[in-house]
């Protein structure tokens, strides 16, 4: 059964309309991450959950921004998407950072037209 | 700045082949290692979290070896078989509070029947 669920598989949105992303886990974790991985690139993490604590990369963008309204779900918000957010999101949880194991969701690929 | 690095980038075996690739990182303040499997349409998957030196572990025909002193993680598969076909992925956490994995850019497997 899956642990770490992300909704929709894939999104389609149009240039500069709002759009959110899901996860939900049922693993009661304490951690959740958002990653986003573009062809051929790394994953890169755009912030994290430390439970209601919220912990933003320097280098994310203010066009995205999460929430957490409770321990199993988080939600990616991108407030105006531009072209070049199209890639793969991400999501993960873990019972705490660095040393556990992460496990992820199936990922939503965003399409931006 | 902690950057890790793997190498090959890609390679093709023919099953029953045994490969192994490369996973290099800084070795200062060194915390952990992970290994993820990830196959097309499917969610990264935990392998291996390693922190000790000189550790070996194995699951199946998947083994890894961790050399901290040095900075380098060695994983092996005995006997490829097509379904061990995916993206491998290392990560280790940097050694600021929060722990962030920094990932490689992974070794892509195809594997032959």
């Amino acid at each position: 059964d899956a642990m770490v669920i992300q909704n929709p598989r894939y999104q389609v949105t149009q240039f500069g309309k709002p759009v959110t992303l899901s996860c939900s886990q049922t693993l009661n974790h304490n951690v959740m991450y958002w990653y986003q991985q573009k062809s051929s690139q790394a994953p890169k993490l755009l912030f994290h959950y430390y439970d209601k604590d919220f912990n933003n990369e320097a280098d994310t963008p203010d066009n995205f921004q999460s929430r957490r309204p409770n321990t199993s779900f988080c939600f990616l918000d991108i407030r105006s998407p531009g072209l070049g957010d199209a890639a793969m999101y991400l999501c993960a949880t873990s019972r705490d950072t660095g040393g556990t194991e992460a496990f992820f969701g199936q990922g939503t690929r965003l399409t931006v037209v | 700045i902690l950057n890790v690095e793997q190498s090959p980038q890609s390679l093709h075996v023919q099953e029953g082949d045994s490969t192994n690739f490369t996973c290099s990182f800084p070795s200062s303040n060194f915390y952990a290692l992970h290994w993820y499997r990830w196959e097309t349409a499917k969610s990264p998957e935990a392998l291996f979290v390693m922190t000790l030196n000189g550790d070996e572990k194995k699951k199946g025909r998947i083994s890894a070896t961790l050399n901290t002193k040095e900075g380098y993680s060695y994983l092996y598969i005995k006997g490829s078989q097509p379904e061990d076909s995916a993206t491998y992925l290392c990560a280790s956490p940097n050694a600021g509070n929060n722990r962030k994995l920094i990932w490689g850019l992974g070794t892509s497997l195809a594997v032959n029947p």
